[in-house]
């Protein structure tokens, strides 16, 4: 069975920091990967999608995938208070081609 | 745009009742998808469909029941509702699988009393 964990949280970071969350999975066939934020009480929502090794910039975003290491990072540079949310790490492909879903990390962005 | 719409937002059952929890989309997806999110917890899988008429297991479908008659609608059926299915369910659409990103609706809130 596919797992995804994400490091535990809470990560509380002061504004303007960066704010790293982890994700590591146990498929190695895995071969698509994405985060999702989730504001309290509200829906996922679609941030970053990765697909091949190395990293992947939008904005003050950066998703980094390492596939040898079964490893997948989110870096939120200059974070606000805004970014105040869950992250969700989510993966699919290889064995089970269903998005699996980490349980996520809460992210504190403190004025 | 409309996405992935759900209905009810909210709903409060007493044990042993039924409902639907309505789910469409207009993206033109084939795929949809249920899930639950639990307190602290992922989200975990409860049925998806790859097209209509075509409908499987997730990992949680004991209780629930779905049926796809169009490539929009997606209703989810609790036929006995229990403790144990209270929840936030969501839907969610894609237009493949796998490396497509899917697209959720608000979500339903229900409450099992």
């Amino acid at each position: 069975q596919k797992e995804v964990e994400q490091n535990s949280g809470p990560l509380s970071v002061p504004e303007g920091a960066i704010a790293s969350l982890n994700c590591t999975y146990s498929d190695r066939g895995s071969q698509s990967f994405f985060w999702y934020r989730q504001y309290s009480g509200k829906s996922p929502e679609l941030i970053m999608s990765i697909y091949s090794n190395g990293d992947k910039e939008d904005g003050r975003f950066t998703a980094q995938l390492n596939k040898a290491s079964q490893y997948v990072s989110l870096l939120i540079r200059d974070s606000q208070p805004s970014d105040s949310a869950t992250y969700l790490c989510a993966v699919s492909g290889g064995s089970n081609y269903k998005l699996t879903f980490g349980k996520g990390t809460l992210l504190t962005v403190n004025p | 745009n409309a996405g992935v719409t759900q209905t009810p937002k909210f709903r409060i059952l007493k044990i042993g009742q039924s409902m639907t929890l309505q789910c469409t989309q207009d993206m033109n997806h084939n795929y949809m998808y249920w899930y639950r999110q639990d307190p602290g917890m992922g989200l975990k899988l409860i049925y998806y469909s790859v097209g209509a008429g075509i409908t499987d297991k997730g990992e949680v479908p004991n209780g629930y029941n779905v049926s796809r008659s169009t490539t929009e609608d997606f209703p989810l059926r609790l036929e006995l509702a229990a403790p144990s299915q209270t929840s936030v369910y969501f839907c969610a659409s894609s237009y493949s699988h796998s490396n497509q990103p899917q697209h959720f609706g608000d979500g339903t809130r229900l409450s099992i009393l």
